[in-house]
Order: structure tokens, then sequence, then C-alpha cells
């Protein structure tokens, strides 16, 4: 079966940069996907990740190391509206995808 | 406007009814998701449909089943009900036969399900 692990809660400052970690176990790997769900929203897709190395987006980040079934999400220049959960995410396209445990995220003043 | 319909967006019925949910994926997306969450939880997938076949089956109880229609909307139906069901239940769709572009699922709004 499939398991990520991320850390339950993160807290960190408004402009500083954060980064949230997730390691995996899957029997198959189809890349890592990272999503943010707002309170009471719908999960919206950030990045996808099906190589090693770091994608960048904006404010946002991703890495992937196969070899260590680990990948991590990076937002810099933190706002206040980057407060949500993130969830990191294994598989893509019309494969199943397997959600990780996620990381609340809260945004400090 | 994310272009995944789910309507209703609330649903409050009591215990041992039964409810249908209904998505509708976006425009080209063959792919229909359903996953559960409940309170402070993470996203469990439930079951997946393309094209009007079933593809992938998670840990969907046997109370609940699902179906994609030949115009691509899916209803996932959910019977004898549980206080423990109270969840939100969010649909999502892909496309396919993307070659490598990095879309992920694209997720509806969701139904708030509150089981009393």
């Amino acid at each position: 079966g499939q398991s990520l692990e991320q850390p339950s809660e993160v807290t960190a400052v408004e402009g500083a940069i954060v980064q949230i970690n997730c390691t995996y176990q899957t029997s198959g790997f189809y890349g890592l996907s990272w999503y943010q769900q707002h309170d009471g929203g719908a999960p919206t897709f950030l990045s996808y990740n099906a190589l090693d190395g770091l994608e960048e987006t904006g404010r946002f980040s991703s890495f992937l190391s196969r070899s260590d079934s680990y990948g991590y999400l990076l937002l810099q220049e933190l706002q206040m509206k980057d407060s949500a959960s993130y969830f990191c995410a294994e598989g893509w396209g019309y494969q199943k995808v397997t959600f990780g445990t996620g990381t609340k995220l809260q945004v400090i003043p | 406007d994310s272009g995944v319909t789910q309507t209703p967006k609330h649903l409050i019925t009591a215990t041992g009814q039964r409810v249908t949910l209904r998505c509708s994926p976006r425009s080209g997306d063959l792919s229909v998701y359903w996953y559960q969450q409940s309170l402070d939880q993470g996203l469990q997938f439930l079951i997946q449909y393309y094209n009007g076949e079933e593809r992938a089956k998670g840990n969907i109880l046997e109370r609940f089943s699902a179906q994609q229609f030949p115009d691509l909307h899916s209803e996932l139906n959910l019977s004898s009900l549980e206080l423990g069901d109270s969840a939100l239940y969010f649909c999502a769709s892909s496309p396919v036969g993307t070659g490598g572009a990095n879309y992920g699922y694209t997720f509806g709004s969701g139904t708030r399900l509150t089981v009393v």
C-alpha cells in the first residue's frame, strides 16, 4: 500500500521561508504532487515532481528525491493567506492519487 | 470556479437514510475520483471511474456505491447512514493522455454531509 507522512503542524512568520516535508512508502511511484487546502475549501493543485530535483512555481518550490523517498514543499515570502493545510500526494493524471496526512501551516505576523 | 461541479453543497440527514451526491467533471476530463474528508483529517480515496468504468477502489464501505454515466457525470450513493459518515465528500477529475504534463486533480467544492 501507499503511505505518505507529513508533520501535522508548522508555524512560521510572515515574510519568512518554510519547508514542509513528506516521506513516502509506495509499492509503485508515479510522482509527488502538492495541494493546498484552506479551511472548508477544495484542495488546489500546486506542483508536481516526476523526477528528482527542484520545481519552482513563483513563491512555491517543490523538491523530490526518489532514492530517499522524500520530498518537500518550500514556501517563500510567506503571506497570511498561505495559512492553510498542505498535502503531498503520490500519483498523477489518471492514476489513483494517494494523499498524505497533511500539514497545517499557520502564518503569524 | 474549478469547472468541477458538485451538488448539493450541504446535506443534513438522519441515521439510516440514503443520499446521493452528484459530480460533473471538468469539460474533457474522463476520470472522476471520490474522496472523503472527515473533520481535521486527510483525504481518503474512495473510488475512481474512467469513461464509465470503475478503475480503482479504495477503502469504500459496502454501504457506499458509485457510478459514472455516459455523459461522464458521477454519483456517489451512501446508504444506511451512520453518524461517522458525516464528512466532506469531494469529487475530482483529471485529464487523460497528457503525456507527462504536470496536471493534478481538479477538485469540486465538496458536499458537506451531516448525519444526525
